[in-house]
């Protein structure tokens, strides 16, 4: 089945700083990649997605980039703020036969130092 | 952040006994889902339904069970046989049982064995 490591599990950074989330799957055929952003004892909230036929994608301060042939994908936050201060998860899914749930990574706790 | 509705917020139990976890959501969505989540993990998916009076297994289903008799609702019983059963329980919905289809999750359940 699909495995995904997520790497930092903890990360800090200053106010306005850049915060890179990155995350690596096993099964070639997934070609969903969401991020959820978990604030402490609240409910995950999708934040951005991506699919497997585009390599980047953006939302204002938050982007996602896919490299396929490597089996990788990261969430980039630029210029961050205290609010961001969260857990957020990567998954990864495939539509077709047989699959029909994501496999989440552990999680990275992001703290933004004011 | 409305719509998937999760109760109790917090549930006590006292080993050997059964609680069932309520979930609801009013969505129209076809599929529910059930996650288990520990400290520092990731969200791991108990069972899933794609369509009423329909189930399967998750990763973790063994000690959990599930009904699906109404659209709008997908109650998880944690029974005795489940050996560790104090986590932070997320239920979920999508549209349709598609897994790249956008998964929106209720409030959660923190379940508790004294």
């Amino acid at each position: 089945g699909e495995n995904v490591e997520q790497h930092p599990s903890t990360l800090s950074v200053q106010e306005g700083d850049s915060a890179v989330i990155k995350c690596t799957y096993s099964d070639s055929a997934s070609n969903y990649f969401p991020w959820y952003k978990q604030e402490l004892g609240k409910r995950p909230q999708l934040i951005i997605d991506i699919r497997s036929n585009v390599g980047e994608k953006k939302d204002q301060r938050i982007a996602v980039t896919l490299n396929k042939t490597a089996k990788h994908f990261s969430l980039h936050i630029t210029e961050t703020q205290p609010e961001d201060s969260a857990v957020y998860f990567c998954a990864a899914s495939w539509s077709g036969a047989g699959r029909r749930a994501l496999t989440f990574g552990s999680g990275t706790r992001l703290q933004v130092q004011p | 952040d409305g719509g998937i509705t999760q109760s109790p917020k917090y549930l006590f139990r006292k080993e050997g006994q059964n609680v069932t976890l309520s979930c609801e959501q009013n969505l129209n969505h076809d599929a529910m889902y059930w996650y288990r989540q520990d400290p520092g993990q990731g969200l791991r998916l108990i069972y899933y339904s794609q369509i009423v009076n329909d189930f399967q297994k998750g990763d973790i289903a063994e000690g959990y069970s599930v009904s699906r008799e109404k659209k709008e609702s997908f109650p998880l019983t944690v029974t005795s046989a489940q050996k560790n059963p104090t986590a932070f329980y997320l239920c979920a919905s999508s549209i349709a049982g598609d897994s790249t289809d956008t998964q929106y999750f209720g409030p959660g359940t923190r379940l508790t064995v004294l």
